[in-house]
């Protein structure tokens, strides 16, 4: 069973307008939870890094919420660009083994001009 | 700054060759991961190495072997290559543990035939 599950699959959106990426997870308790981006055929980008006592985190036009009770947690990209269009990737470290690092399997984001 | 590198880019084997893989981590950094990455799914663990000593292994099969060497940089040799294994192999360094931002490569393609 998938530790870390994302929603939608794959999402497409005008540009400019905003969307949000879901990230339901089991991992518990964990060190850490990161969004990434992932460009294709390229190695992923770290994006947010939010610890187990954190709500949010923002980078740029990038916002990560964590919910640590419902295990869930989101990315708001607002006023998106062409260059959003990507996959995705919501990790989590669990605490027990830091070093085995759990990756969800992305949403696929295209932004349409 | 260089980031992290990997060589080579792609790589087509037959079935039952062995494959070496090579990755240098950012300057500073002690810590390197390897991820394999079939397409149109997330990352998953194989190894992590720090300080030249194994810190974690994944769920993957004996085939599988890494090492780090006194400069950082890894190596991961994968024997008996299966179809299966076609795959962006994907390695990340970071300063120390896995609680760091890990920073990606861009990959090597492998096609195995």
């Amino acid at each position: 069973k998938n530790q870390v599950e994302q929603s939608p699959q794959s999402l497409i959106i005008l540009e400019g307008k905003n969307c949000t990426l879901q990230c339901n997870y089991t991992v518990s308790p964990f060190s850490n939870l990161r969004w990434y981006k992932q460009d294709t055929g390229r190695g992923p980008v770290s994006l947010t890094i939010m610890t187990f006592s954190e709500n949010t985190k923002s980078n740029g036009r990038y916002t990560a919420t964590l919910d640590a009770d419902t295990k869930q947690s989101s990315l708001h990209i607002t006023a998106s660009q062409l260059s959003d269009s990507a996959s995705y990737i919501c990790v989590v470290s669990p605490y027990s083994s830091a070093s085995k690092i759990i990756f969800g399997s992305g949403t696929r984001l295209s932004i349409r001009p | 700054d260089a980031g992290v590198t990997q060589s080579p880019t792609h790589l087509i084997k037959t079935r039952g060759q062995q494959v070496t893989l090579r990755c240098s981590p950012i300057s500073g950094h002690k810590s390197v991961s390897w991820y394999q990455q079939v397409l149109g799914q997330g990352p998953q663990f194989i190894f992590q190495y720090y300080e030249k000593e194994e810190r974690g292994r994944g769920n993957f099969p004996d085939r599988f072997s890494a090492r780090q060497f006194p400069n950082y940089s890894s190596e991961l040799n994968v024997n008996a290559l299966l179809l299966g294994d076609s795959a962006l192999y994907l390695c990340a360094s970071a300063w120390t543990g896995s609680t760091d931002t890990q920073y990606f490569g861009p990959g090597t393609r492998l096609t195995v035939l």
